[in-house]
């Protein structure tokens, strides 16, 4: 069964800050992959997603996202995070032949203003 | 523009009631999932459907029931509430089994005293 890694539990930045969330998949054969965020006492919703063609994709509110096949990795990148980026950030993996995508356990962003 | 409707909002049960969480989406959807969400643990995935009339089981399917008899509905049924089963739980629905990008509802907050 494929499994994701989300490597930083807590992540605590100022605003400005520039922000890096890990996300490692297990799984080796073809992929697609998500990043949510979950704004506090909101549901999830999607920020940016990778099916293929160029690695480095781009979602809302300047976030953007690498997929790296040799390192089974698809990190989360903002360049200088806002304090209304605090929330929690999941990422997911949907390997070919499934159709139930795997959640990594998430990363809550605090940002201080 | 509904999408994903999920009702109540709050819950609060005794051990041993039993209750429907209610979810619809408006978009046609032939996939649909529930979700329970607790801290440190991520997103646990209970039963899922990939169109009316089927159904299956997730990660944590014990404890609950599910139908899907319409295309638009996807009702969860605690058939005995135990304290283990306070949570946040989350209706997601997507196009088609294997598209992998989930619209989520805003969340049922049960609790079980």
């Amino acid at each position: 069964a494929q499994s994701v890694s989300q490597h930083n539990h807590h992540v605590i930045l100022s605003e400005a800050a520039s922000l890096e969330l890990g996300c490692n998949y297990s799984y080796g054969g073809t992929v697609n992959l998500f990043w949510y965020v979950q704004y506090p006492g909101q549901h999830l919703q999607l920020l940016l997603k990778y099916f293929s063609g160029d690695p480095l994709v781009k979602g809302i509110k300047g976030f953007e996202a690498e997929f790296i096949k040799s390192k089974f990795s698809f990190n989360l990148r903002k360049p200088s995070v806002q304090w209304s980026d605090t929330a929690e950030y999941f990422c997911a993996v949907l390997s070919g032949g499934s159709y139930i995508p795997t959640f990594g356990r998430g990363t809550s962003l605090i940002v201080h203003p | 523009n509904a999408g994903v409707t999920q009702t109540p909002k709050f819950q609060v049960l005794k051990t041993g009631q039993s209750m429907t969480l209610q979810c619809a989406q408006d978009m046609n959807h032939e996939y649909m999932s529930w979700y329970r969400q607790d801290p440190g643990m991520g997103l646990r995935l209970i039963h899922y459907s990939v169109g009316a009339g089927i159904t299956d089981q997730g990660e944590v399917p014990n404890g609950y029931n599910v139908s899907r008899s319409t295309t638009e509905d996807f009702p969860l049924r605690l058939l005995s509430a135990a304290p283990s089963q306070t949570s946040v739980y989350f209706c997601a629905s997507s196009l088609g089994a294997g598209t992998g990008e989930l619209f989520f509802g805003e969340g049922s907050r049960l609790t079980v005293l």
